[in-house]
């Protein structure tokens, strides 16, 4: 299995501010994942977190507004830009296991914009 | 692009009652098929998976699913309920997709088991 931590847990921001959500596993991984669970939703796939170049976003997420770093096999970061209370989700951290097997998550950041 | 489809969004039952939460998935390809729970304030866990084999999967907890591959369903049942399995219910596809093992998930389903 693999270990998530995602920090911070929850967070009440103004709108405006960015948020950075940080994800660290306890081991390597190919394949990082975000999503984001609206209340009521589903979870929908934010982009995909790629070791050395950009991230891969899906249709209606863009880098200036959820820009992602990930410098290594272990760690990544989303941050959520110019918040707006639109934006009040939890934001999931996923990683995948070789060959499909299982998708572990991390306990997710509970974000409210006021 | 892959999508899967829950029918039942919100589910109310007494203890006891037997549930079957309905899944279906639209890639033809090959594909590994998940059920996660997450219960009230906690994060996503797994509830039983299915790769290859026998249809009939059996996870935690006493539920299990099957794997019908002509109607592209995974639907998950449990023959009697509790009030503790009162949680949100999420039916997750993985496929081979450019290279990347990408997880789908259907909308969930809303469990409550009344006392």
């Amino acid at each position: 299995s693999a270990v998530i931590s995602q920090k911070p847990s929850r967070d009440i921001c103004q709108r405006g501010t960015s948020l950075t959500i940080q994800c660290q596993v306890d081991s390597q991984v190919t394949m990082m994942f975000w999503y984001r669970q609206q209340p009521g939703q589903s979870l929908t796939l934010i982009a995909t977190a790629n070791q050395g170049s950009e991230a891969t976003y899906e249709s209606g997420f863009v880098i200036d507004k959820f820009p992602i770093s990930r410098p290594n096999l272990t760690f990544s970061t989303l941050t959520v830009s110019n918040m707006s209370p639109e934006d009040s989700s939890i934001y999931l951290c996923s990683v995948v296991r070789r060959g499909g097997e299982e998708a572990f998550f991390g306990q997710g950041t509970r974000l409210t914009v006021v | 692009a892959q999508s899967v489809s829950q029918h039942n969004h919100h589910v109310i039952l007494s203890e006891a009652a037997s549930l079957e939460l309905g899944c279906n998935y639209s890639y033809g390809g090959t594909v590994n098929l998940f059920w996660y729970v997450q219960y009230p304030g906690q994060h996503l866990q797994l509830l039983l998976k299915y790769f290859s084999g026998d249809p009939l999967v059996k996870g935690i907890k006493g539920f299990e699913a099957e794997f019908i591959k002509s109607k592209f369903s995974f639907n998950l049942r449990k023959p009697s309920v509790q009030w503790s399995d009162t949680a949100e219910y999420f039916c997750a596809v993985i496929s081979l997709s450019g290279g990347s093992y990408i997880p789908t998930f259907g909308r969930g389903t809303s469990l409550i088991v009344h006392p």
